[in-house]
């Protein structure tokens, strides 16, 4: 089974703080996506990324997949409190019939 | 509106009582899957199906059943619940393995 390990675990930062997330693998993606849940709700996509090095720009969250495509960043600046939630990356081996490998999250919360 | 539909939203059972939960897409996707999710863990896939009458096994699928007998259900059963299937889970969908999997709100699982 492939392994995709998330860092932190837990994130929680004050208003207008900038902040990283990582998302890691030993083994290579054809593609990476994003997802934020919400508490009582299901994961939403945020982005997919699918080149090795592509970065991708969704207001204030830049996400970017690693050039072997075996790991990912989501960056967030200036945090707001509306970001507060749990930050999912999920990774897509075309090798595999299963759908999408999931990494454990990363619960953020923002603080006012 | 496209959206993934789950039912029930919470349920409390005892051990041993069989259960079915339902799920259902209006999206006309091939592909479903159940997942579970506990803390610390993220996401794992229980069953996923690439079409009607086609199933198979995700990483955790002792102690579950699924059908795929027409395209927009995909109901998860439980024979016998025993505590350690308690959990949060949730149905997704998408149109081809891989891409975009849209969830639904999440059925919230107690054996006691």
């Amino acid at each position: 089974t492939q392994l995709l390990e998330q860092s932190p675990q837990f994130l929680s930062i004050q208003e207008g703080e900038n902040l990283t997330v990582y998302c890691n693998s030993s083994s290579v993606f054809s593609s990476l996506q994003w997802y934020r849940q919400e508490p009582g709700e299901g994961p939403v996509l945020l982005v997919t990324v699918v080149t090795g090095g592509e970065v991708k720009k969704l207001k204030r969250l830049t996400f970017q997949f690693g050039d072997a495509r075996k790991d990912s960043s989501l960056h967030i600046t200036a945090a707001q409190p509306g970001d507060t939630g749990l930050y999912l990356c999920a990774g897509d081996s075309s090798g595999s019939a299963r759908q999408l490998t999931f990494g454990s999250g990363t619960q953020l919360t923002v603080l006012p | 509106e496209a959206q993934v539909t789950q039912n029930p939203r919470y349920l409390i059972t005892v051990t041993g009582k069989k259960l079915t939960v339902t799920c259902s897409q209006n999206m006309n996707h091939e592909y479903m899957s159940w997942y579970r999710q506990d803390p610390g863990l993220g996401l794992r896939q229980i069953y996923y199906s690439m079409n009607v009458e086609v199933t198979d096994k995700g990483d955790v699928p002792e102690g579950y059943k699924v059908s795929r007998k027409e395209k927009r259900n995909f109901p998860l059963i439980l024979e016998s619940p025993s505590p350690n299937q308690t959990s949060l889970y949730f149905c997704a969908s998408s149109f081809y393995r891989g891409t975009e999997a849209f969830f639904g709100q999440g059925t919230r699982l107690t054996v006691v």
